[in-house]
């Protein structure tokens, strides 16, 4: 398996407040991905990053930030959390050339009450 | 914009069964195409990865073919077993040279002892 751990894996919170959730890459691999995973819409990627500093959005990106400040570490922040955040959030990564397998993490359980 | 189905979306069938698991999808400008397989509370599983140039790919009892004129990619499982039992997903790119994949909601698959 690749190594990418995300934490927190679980997380309760309430609407208005931030949370940040954090993916972890020990393979040095160059681009990463946040995804959310809901009933009737499957994965839908939220934002990637090809590099240190350097992000980009995907379909569903309103609601959400990103930050990497450094190669094995990709954050995903929302800022003022509402009910429909509620979701599961996965992370990705994938090798230094485009449109290499990509591979995922475990997975982070959030509920926004 | 790449839009993608995966039919049939739950299949059962009993044990040692060959099958068939179809994907389609509207934007043929792409490079390759992905397959994964998600257990239940978990994380995806890379499957496999096609090229465009390739038309098929092989990994021990499951082949995967792409044939972008039609738009159409199949997953094809020989002698079925129950730890085959998951939901499979496809995920093409969103077009042209991207790492954004867009992803079906998948097949669910039940193989019965």
């Amino acid at each position: 398996d690749a190594g990418i751990t995300q934490s927190p894996r679980h997380k309760v919170t309430e609407t208005g407040t931030p949370v940040t959730l954090r993916c972890h890459q020990t393979e040095n691999h160059r681009y990463m991905y946040w995804y959310r995973q809901d009933p009737g819409h499957g994965l839908r990627l939220i934002h990637y990053s090809y590099g240190v500093k350097d992000t980009d959005k995907g379909e569903v990106s309103d609601g959400y930030s990103v930050s990497r400040s450094k190669t094995e570490d990709f954050l995903l922040t929302l800022e003022s959390a509402t009910s429909s955040q509620t979701s599961v959030y996965f992370c990705a990564i994938s090798g230094t050339q485009q449109q290499e397998t990509q591979y995922f993490g475990p997975g982070t359980r959030l509920l926004v009450l | 914009k790449q839009e993608v189905t995966q039919i049939p979306a739950a299949l059962s069938v009993p044990e040692g069964e060959n099958l068939v698991l179809n994907c389609s999808f509207t934007d043929s400008a792409i490079y390759n195409l992905q397959w994964f397989r998600q257990d239940p509370g978990k994380g995806l599983t890379s499957l496999l990865l096609i090229q465009s140039s390739q038309r098929e790919q092989t990994s021990g009892r499951l082949n995967a073919s792409l044939d972008k004129s039609s738009g159409r990619s199949t997953l094809y499982i020989a002698a079925s077993q129950p730890g085959d039992s998951a939901t499979y997903l496809c995920a093409p790119p969103k077009g042209g040279a991207t790492n954004k994949l867009i992803f079906g909601t998948g097949t669910l698959l039940a193989v019965q002892p």
